[in-house]
C-alpha cells in the first residue's frame, strides 16, 4: 500500500529557530505539492514541483520559506526563521503527474512555534 | 479563479441516519470535483471524484455524490452513517492546467465536521 510519508509528525520550536519538514512522495509520482492548513485560512497551496523542479511557489512567503527536492524520493520545506504565525499543519501530496487529478496526501507535520 | 463553499461547518447526526454534506462551487470553466475526508490527526484521503460522465459518483465507505451543473453543486451523501464516519470532509475543485506549467490546482472548501452520535 503505497503512501506519502512525512517527518516529523509533530514539531515544537521557539520563534527564530529553523524548521525543516520532509516528505517522501509515492514511488513513481513526479508531482509534489506542499499545503498548509490553519483554522483561519483552511488549506492553502504553498508550492509544487514537477520532476523535482519548482513550478509554482507563489503561495509561499519568500523571505522565510524555501522548498526543494534534492532527489525524486525527498521533498523538503524549510522555514528560517520561524514565527508563531507559522504554526499550522503542513501537508505534502503527490500525484502521478501534472495531468493527473488525484493527489495523495501524507499525514502532515503539526508545527507549533512558540 | 475557482471557489468552493461548504455551507455547513458542522453536521451532527445520529448513527444509522442519512446525511448530506453540501458543496457549491463557482467557476467559469469545466471543473473536476472531489471530496476528501480527514480523520483526526491524519492526512486527507480521497473519498470520490467527478471528472466526466455519469453525474452520480460512488466512492469509498458507502458515500456518493451528485454533480449538478445547473446548481453548481456537488453534495455528498450517505444513506446510513456509522460512528467511524466522524471526521472532517472537504470538497475541492480543480481546473485542468490552472497551475504554472500546466498542473491542476486543487481549491478546497473550509470543511464540514461530521459528528456521528449514538
Amino acid at each position: 500500500d503505497a503512501r506519502v510519508t512525512q517527518t516529523p509528525r509533530h514539531k515544537v520550536t521557539e520563534m527564530g529557530q529553523e524548521v525543516t519538514m520532509r516528505c517522501q512522495p509515492i514511488l513513481g509520482h513526479n508531482t509534489v505539492f506542499w499545503y498548509r492548513q490553519t483554522m483561519m485560512q483552511g488549506l492553502e497551496l504553498l508550492a509544487y514541483f514537477r520532476n523535482r523542479a519548482p513550478l509554482d511557489d507563489s503561495g509561499m512567503p519568500k523571505d522565510r520559506f524555501s522548498a526543494e527536492m534534492p532527489d525524486a524520493t525527498l521533498a523538503t520545506l524549510k522555514i528560517q526563521p520561524s514565527e508563531p504565525r507559522d504554526s499550522a499543519v503542513y501537508f505534502c501530496a503527490s500525484a502521478v503527474d501534472m495531468s493527473q487529478e488525484t493527489q495523495y496526501f501524507g499525514p502532515g507535520t503539526r508545527l507549533l512555534v512558540l | 479563479a475557482q471557489s468552493v463553499t461548504q455551507l455547513d461547518s458542522q453536521v451532527p447526526v445520529f448513527e444509522e441516519a442519512p446525511v448530506e454534506l453540501r458543496c457549491n462551487y463557482s467557476s467559469s470553466v469545466s471543473v473536476y470535483l472531489f471530496w476528501y475526508v480527514q480523520y483526526p490527526n491524519q492526512g486527507l484521503q480521497l473519498l470520490l471524484k467527478y471528472l466526466s460522465g455519469s453525474t452520480l459518483v460512488k466512492g469509498i465507505n458507502g458515500f456518493e455524490a451528485e454533480f449538478n451543473k445547473s446548481q453548481t453543486s456537488f453534495h455528498l451523501r450517505k444513506p446510513s452513517v456509522h460512528i467511524s464516519d466522524t471526521a472532517e470532509y472537504f470538497c475541492a475543485v480543480s481546473v485542468e492546467g490552472e497551475l504554472t506549467g500546466g498542473g491542476n490546482k486543487l481549491t478546497f472548501g473550509t470543511g464540514t465536521q461530521l459528528k456521528v452520535e449514538l
